[in-house]
C-alpha cells in the first residue's frame, strides 16, 4: 500500500517548458515533504523540501506547491533544461520518526532540446 | 570530501548464501538508513538508525538485519537471500532529524541479484 502516490510515471517536456510532478499522501501526520532528484547510476539527492506551514517554497527554478487540505504537493520546474532530465521522487515523513521517509513511485522526466 | 560509500557496488549471488553490504559515512552523522529501489515502487526504507546501537524497522524489514556498532558504519545483512531481494540498495546518512539538516547524503547504490 503506497502511502505517497506520485504522478505521472513519465513526463516529456520541451526545453524552456514547465515540468509539473504531483504527489498525494494519506497520512495526515506527515509534516516534512522533500523532493529528490536521481540521475542514472547515482543515488538520490535532496532537491528541495517544504513544511506544511507554508503553501509554497521556491529555490531557483524549482518550486514546491503544497495544499494541506487536499493532501497534495507538487514540484514545478520552470524553464526546464535537458540537464534536468532525471528521475524525481517525492517523499514524506513525520518529524518525530527521525529519518524515516516514505517515497512516491518516481517520475522519469525527459527534457528535449 | 563528504561521502557515503557502499561496497560492493554490484553483487550476483545464489539463494541462501549469506551476504553483507557495507555502508560507511565520513561526516559523523547520527542518522543512517537503508533503502531498496524497485521499478514502479520508488524507494522503500528497510531499516534506519538514529545513533550507535539504536536501530528500527522501516517499511520492508523482512529478510534483512542491520547493526550499528560504530557511528560511521551501518552494514546491511541478508542472512538467507532470496530472489525477491534482487534490487538496487541505497544507504543514506543525515546529520540530524530531517527538519534540522540541509541535506541527506545517499550512497552510490549496490545492485544485488539473487539467483
Amino acid at each position: 500500500q503506497q502511502q505517497v502516490k506520485q504522478s505521472p510515471q513519465s513526463l516529456i517536456v520541451q526545453k524552456g517548458g514547465i515540468s509539473i510532478i504531483n504527489c498525494a499522501y494519506e497520512n495526515t501526520a506527515f509534516d516534512y515533504f522533500p523532493w529528490y532528484q536521481q540521475f542514472p547510476g547515482k543515488g538520490p539527492a535532496l532537491l528541495i523540501a517544504i513544511r506544511p506551514d507554508v503553501s509554497e517554497k521556491k529555490e531557483g527554478r524549482f518550486t514546491i506547491s503544497f495544499n494541506k487540505s487536499a493532501k497534495q504537493f507538487s514540484l514545478h520546474i520552470m524553464d526546464s533544461q535537458p540537464g534536468d532530465s532525471a528521475t524525481y521522487f517525492c517523499a514524506a515523513s513525520v518529524e518525530t520518526s527521525g529519518s524515516r521517509l516514505t517515497f512516491g513511485e518516481g517520475t522519469q522526466l525527459t527534457v528535449n532540446p | 570530501e563528504a561521502q557515503v560509500t557502499q561496497n560492493p557496488r554490484y553483487l550476483i549471488t545464489v539463494t541462501g548464501k549469506k551476504l553483507t553490504v557495507t555502508c560507511s559515512q565520513n561526516m559523523n552523522h547520527e542518522y543512517m538508513s537503508w533503502y531498496r529501489q524497485d521499478p514502479g515502487l520508488g524507494l522503500r526504507q528497510i531499516y534506519y538508525s538514529m545513533n550507535v546501537e539504536v536501530t528500527d524497522k522501516g517499511d520492508v524489514p523482512e529478510g534483512y538485519k542491520v547493526s550499528r556498532k560504530e557511528k560511521r558504519n551501518f552494514p546491511l545483512i541478508l542472512e538467507s537471500p532470496s530472489p525477491n531481494q534482487t534490487s538496487l540498495y541505497f544507504c543514506a546518512s543525515s546529520a540530524n532529524r530531517l527538519f534540522n539538516t540541509d541535506t541527506q547524503y545517499f550512497g552510490p547504490g549496490t545492485r544485488l541479484t539473487v539467483l
